[in-house]
């Protein structure tokens, strides 16, 4: 199983401010990554896929990067609708996600 | 209007079964693999179970195999999940979402299950 390790646990900002966050594969999953966003009561929403592909409607504060087992999510002009937990998910071997970073604004 | 709706979520006792059901609107549902995840109160998110477009492949988390059963009824736009020998541990929001092989997109609300004496 390919275990994903998301860094740090969790972050607290300032609005207008950059937060990057990280998530280490166990081994190289290539591109095959993906980012959520899940705010309190709500389901996941995605953000990004194919390590670095926006989702349709997503805000092009987000971005990603990344490719192997270093990959990172870069939310730019911080807002507080930004705060959420947010998650890495890789798809080059069945399916697994990280444990999640706490972004607090 | 992109929509799924999961329901089928209750209190049950170990040992039980239950079928949840993801009723599907504004995509082409029978073009689409389709996964569950689950998510226990309060902490991370577990792939569950998929099935590709016409139901003939399916996969299962390790957790699961062999007490769960994934089915599609492409005429009827919806999913299911039959969970059977229900264990404490199974207690979990439970989300459909679009996606098999790739990442997940979109997601339902959830349906709780709590397996509970």
């Amino acid at each position: 199983e390919i275990v994903l390790t998301q860094s740090p646990a969790s972050l607290s900002v300032s609005p207008g401010e950059t937060a990057t966050l990280s998530c280490r594969a166990s081994q190289s999953v290539i591109k095959s990554l993906a980012w959520y966003q899940q705010k309190p009561g709500q389901a996941p929403r995605l953000l990004i896929y194919s390590a670095s592909t926006r989702a349709t409607g997503i805000s092009t504060r987000f971005s990603g990067g990344g490719s192997g087992t270093e990959f990172t999510l870069t939310i730019s002009s911080l807002q507080s609708e930004d705060s959420a937990v947010y998650y890495c998910q890789q798809y080059s071997v069945w399916f697994t996600f990280g444990q999640g970073t706490k972004l607090e604004i | 209007e992109v929509q799924l709706v999961e329901s089928g979520g209750r209190v049950i006792r170990p040992g039980g079964s239950l079928r949840l059901t993801c009723a599907v609107s504004g995509f082409s549902f029978n073009d689409d693999g389709m996964s569950w995840v689950r998510q226990v109160p309060g902490k991370g998110l577990e792939w569950v179970s998929g099935i590709n477009w016409n139901g003939d492949r399916t996969a299962y988390a390790d957790s699961v195999k062999g007490r769960f059963t994934i089915s599609r009824d492409n005429a009827k736009n919806s999913l299911y999940l039959q969970m059977d020998s229900l264990r404490p541990e199974d207690t979990a929001f439970y989300y459909c979402a679009r996606g098999f092989g790739k990442w997940f997109d979109p997601w339902g609300q959830g349906t709780l299950v709590t397996v509970s004496s």
